[in-house]
């Protein structure tokens, strides 16, 4: 099965500094890699995805880089404010295997003011 | 747009008790999945639900089962819970067809306490 790897697990960034989270996932069918954010007592809420067929989806302060032959992708994000502050969750699932996201392990994430 | 809304959002229960956790997924939405979420595993599969049928399953035990209707709600049961089913349990919906399929919306999560 799929398996997703995430790192780091833990980051600190000054407000206005840049944050970069990485994922590896090891199934070369998974085709849709989605990035959530998860805040205290809510559940994980998507903030951008891309599929397989794209390399690089922006939106605003966040971007995310998809390289399928080495089977990673990443997220940036760019300015950051203590909002950004989060646990934030990338995963990966194949279109075939139904909607059976398999996550990696969250990188908690601290933006200090 | 109403979201997808979990009840009960708490609850405690003692080992070898069964606990039944409800979702209601956002309107239009027909694909409904549930996952455990650990401090430990992380966020973990159990199972999804289209059309009233199980359409995947994720490696958990048979005390772990769901269930949907035909509206598309769906619960969750829990049999003779044990320690390490404390979790947050948290149901996910999706269009599950077209270009939306794939893309969960997650609710805020039932948080169950074995004791």
């Amino acid at each position: 099965g799929e398996n997703v790897e995430q790192h780091p697990s833990t980051l600190s960034v000054q407000e206005g500094d840049s944050a970069v989270i990485k994922c590896t996932y090891s199934d070369s069918a998974s085709n849709y890699f989605p990035w959530y954010k998860q805040e205290l007592g809510k559940g994980p809420q998507l903030i951008i995805d891309i599929r397989s067929n794209v390399g690089e989806k922006k939106d605003q302060r966040i971007a995310v880089t998809l390289n399928k032959t080495a089977k990673h992708f990443s997220l940036h994000i760019t300015e950051t404010q203590p909002e950004d502050s989060a646990v934030y969750f990338c995963a990966a699932l194949s279109w075939a295997a139904g909607n059976k996201l398999t996550f990696g392990g969250g990188t908690r994430v601290l933006v200090k003011p | 747009k109403a979201g997808v809304t979990q009840t009960p959002r708490y609850l405690i229960k003692t080992r070898g008790q069964q606990v039944t956790l409800s979702c209601s997924p956002i309107s239009g939405h027909r694909s409904v999945s549930w996952y455990q979420q650990t401090p430990g595993q992380g966020l973990q599969f159990l199972f999804e639900y289209f059309s009233e049928t199980q359409r995947n399953k994720g490696n958990f035990p048979g005390r772990f089962s769901g269930r949907q209707f035909s509206n598309s709600r769906s619960e969750m049961n829990v049999s003779t819970l044990e320690l390490g089913d404390s979790a947050l349990y948290l149901c996910a919906s999706s269009l599950a067809t077209g270009a939306g399929a794939n893309v969960l919306t997650f609710g805020a999560g039932s948080r169950l306490t074995v004791l």
